[in-house]
């Protein structure tokens, strides 16, 4: 049973709009959230995080959204760029110590130009 | 910068082979990592590692098992290869509390 779920397997958006990748989690002692982003045949590399004491965290374009009652997370791109098209992972963790980090099925953002 | 290195990018082992797969990272972290990711599935944790000679189960640890001696090596090791294991194998490194960063994967094909 997936304790953290991306429902969208796949979204395109225009060049230049905003590109919004959702995550659920189930499981309420996550206390730290974080999202990656992969290429193919390469790993996925750290893209932004949030601890449960926030609930919001912006770095750049990037910036992730926490709901903590809902159980939801959000990555918010502004403006998508055609070099974003990749897969985006979300993950999270409990303890503090980040040792057991559960992921999502991924999202795979297509930028058009 | 961090490195995460996985000593194959590709292998092909037949069922019924024991598989060693094996993970450095050059940073003094503490915890370790191994996923497998597959299709509409994304990224399972096999087991992971918060210390030497420590190793806790991920959620599908069946027919797998790893070892941490040092530091800086965790091995995943595959005790009779089946072809339900053919999978992308990512291993991945981070200091407590931080993120995580991922070695670049081995595709591995049972056949």
């Amino acid at each position: 049973d997936q304790q953290v779920k991306q429902n969208s397997p796949s979204l395109s958006v225009q060049e230049g709009r905003i590109s919004i990748l959702n995550c659920d989690y189930t499981n309420s002692m996550f206390d730290y959230f974080l999202w990656y982003k992969k290429y193919p045949a390469e790993g996925p590399t750290f893209l932004i995080s949030i601890s449960s004491i926030k609930d919001k965290n912006e770095d750049g374009r990037f910036t992730v959204f926490l709901n903590k009652s809902a159980k939801h997370l959000s990555l918010h791109i502004v403006p998508s760029q055609p070099g974003d098209s990749a897969v985006y992972f979300c993950a999270a963790s409990a303890g503090g110590n980040n040792n057991d980090m559960r992921f999502g099925a991924g999202t795979r953002l297509t930028v058009k130009p | 910068d961090v490195k995460v290195t996985q000593s194959s990018r590709y292998l092909v082992k037949r069922t019924g082979e024991k598989v060693f797969l094996e993970c450095v990272q050059d940073m003094d972290h503490e915890n370790m990592f191994w996923y497998r990711q597959d299709p509409g599935l994304g990224l399972r944790l096999i087991y992971f590692s918060y210390d030497v000679k420590m190793k806790e189960k991920g959620d599908i640890p069946e027919g797998y098992s790893v070892s941490r001696e040092k530091k800086e090596r965790f091995s995943l090791i595959l005790e009779s290869a089946s072809t339900n294991q053919t999978s992308m194998y990512l291993c991945a490194s981070s200091a407590q509390g931080a993120e995580a960063f991922f070695g670049q994967g081995t595709r591995l094909t049972v056949v």
